[in-house]
Formats: structure tokens, sequence, C-alpha cells
């Protein structure tokens, strides 16, 4: 069965300390799909990455960037040098091909960012 | 700017009232997804519709009702809302195809219901 574990449930770190968001997931599936998405207070969900179980490659965005590594089923997402606009909830999520479009998210990480 | 937008942002109810909340996409996009989102937990999908066929979850109750009258369009009904009901309801959009993956979903603002 599909799983997405966010153990981390809420974090805070001062403004400017590096900080990563742990994601584990679980599939049978060989291609899947993997997502972040951001919900800052104002509850709209921001997209910020997507990865497909074929492409391994880290990705760096600005101070984002993500680390999947399939041999131990992860997907984490490290921000550096965070900043307090970073404070909102983060989801990891996780699609299977032929899953009729339905994501799997996980439970969300709080994050805060103290001044 | 293209964009998924949700009216009205707020909406206040009674028990048993019926309620629709619409949503209004310019991204021409060929899915729409309806979720509920409940405090400080991951969103619910209720239904989706790709083009126009609609797809309900097994585990959506039946007070709950979706239209599409067009690819811009999608309104959610509760026929009858309870106090388990009050949410946020956050409306989707995507654009599928065959052998194009799973892409990215686009959020509206979401429409915060409270059942009185």
């Amino acid at each position: 069965a599909q799983k997405v574990t966010q153990a981390q449930t809420e974090i805070s770190v001062v403004e400017k300390e590096d900080v990563t968001l742990d994601c584990v997931y679980e599939t049978r599936d060989t291609t899947y799909y993997l997502f972040w998405y951001k919900q800052p207070p104002s509850g709209e969900l921001v997209f910020l990455i997507r990865r497909n179980s074929f492409d391994e490659q880290n990705e760096i965005s600005g101070r984002y960037s993500w680390n999947f590594q399939k041999s131990t089923s992860s997907f984490n997402f490290t921000i550096t040098a965070s900043q307090v606009v970073d404070s909102a909830v983060y989801f990891c999520a996780l699609s299977e091909a032929g899953s009729n479009y339905q994501l799997i998210w996980g439970a969300g990480t709080k994050l805060i960012i103290k001044p | 700017d293209a964009m998924v937008i949700q009216n009205p942002r707020y909406q206040v109810t009674q028990f048993g009232k019926p309620v629709t909340l619409s949503c209004s996409q310019t991204l021409n996009h060929n899915v729409m997804y309806w979720y509920q989102q409940k405090s400080s937990q991951a969103p619910k999908l209720l239904f989706h519709y790709y083009d126009k066929d609609f797809n309900n979850e097994a585990d959506t109750p039946d007070n709950f009702q979706s239209r599409r009258p067009n690819t811009s369009f999608c309104f959610l009904d509760i026929r009858s809302p309870g106090l388990g009901d009050a949410a946020m309801y956050l409306c989707a959009t995507g654009r599928e195809g065959p052998g194009q993956g799973f892409n990215e979903q686009f959020f509206g603002p979401g429409t915060r219901l409270t059942v009185l």
C-alpha cells in the first residue's frame, strides 16, 4: 500500500539556520511521482517540486534543495538560510502511475522560523 | 496571470441549509479537483473531473455533489451541511494526458466553510 510519512510534526528554528524536512514513502510501483507543497498561513497550497521515480538527481532552486534517495525511499527537503517567510506547513505527497490521479499526502510538517 | 479562483473565500451556512462553492480557472487545465481540509490535517480528495468524466472517491459522503458545466468552472454542492462539514475546501487543477505521468496540481486560495 502507498504511504507517505512525515515524522516531524513541527520544527522551530531561528532565522538563517538550515533546516531539513523529512519525507519517507512506501510504494510497490516502479513508476511513481513525488511532490512537495507549501501551505502558508493564508491557506493556499503552493507547488514546489515534482520528481518522477526515474530521476534521482537532486535539485536545487535558490535556497531550496531536495534529496531523492530511492535506496531509503526518502525525498527530503532542505531550506538553507531560512527566512521568516518560509514559515508554513509543508506537505510531501506521492502518486503512483495508474492511481487515477490521486495524491497520497503526508501529514505535513509545520515549520516555524523565528526572527 | 493564469490562476485558480474560488468564491466565496468565506462562507457561513446553517445546519442543513444547502450551499454551493465555486471554482474557476484560467489555466485551461483538463482536470479539476475538490479537496476538503480540516485543521492540522492534509487535504482529502473528494472527487475530480478528468475532462467531463466525474470520479468520486469511495469515502466521499453522498451529501457532496459536484458539477462541471465547462472546462473553466467547477462547483461543489453540499446538500445538507452538518457541523462536521466545517472545513477549508480547496479546488485544484491539473493538466493530464496519456503518457504524461502525473503532473503537479495548482490550488486556489480555498473557501472556508462555517456551519452554524
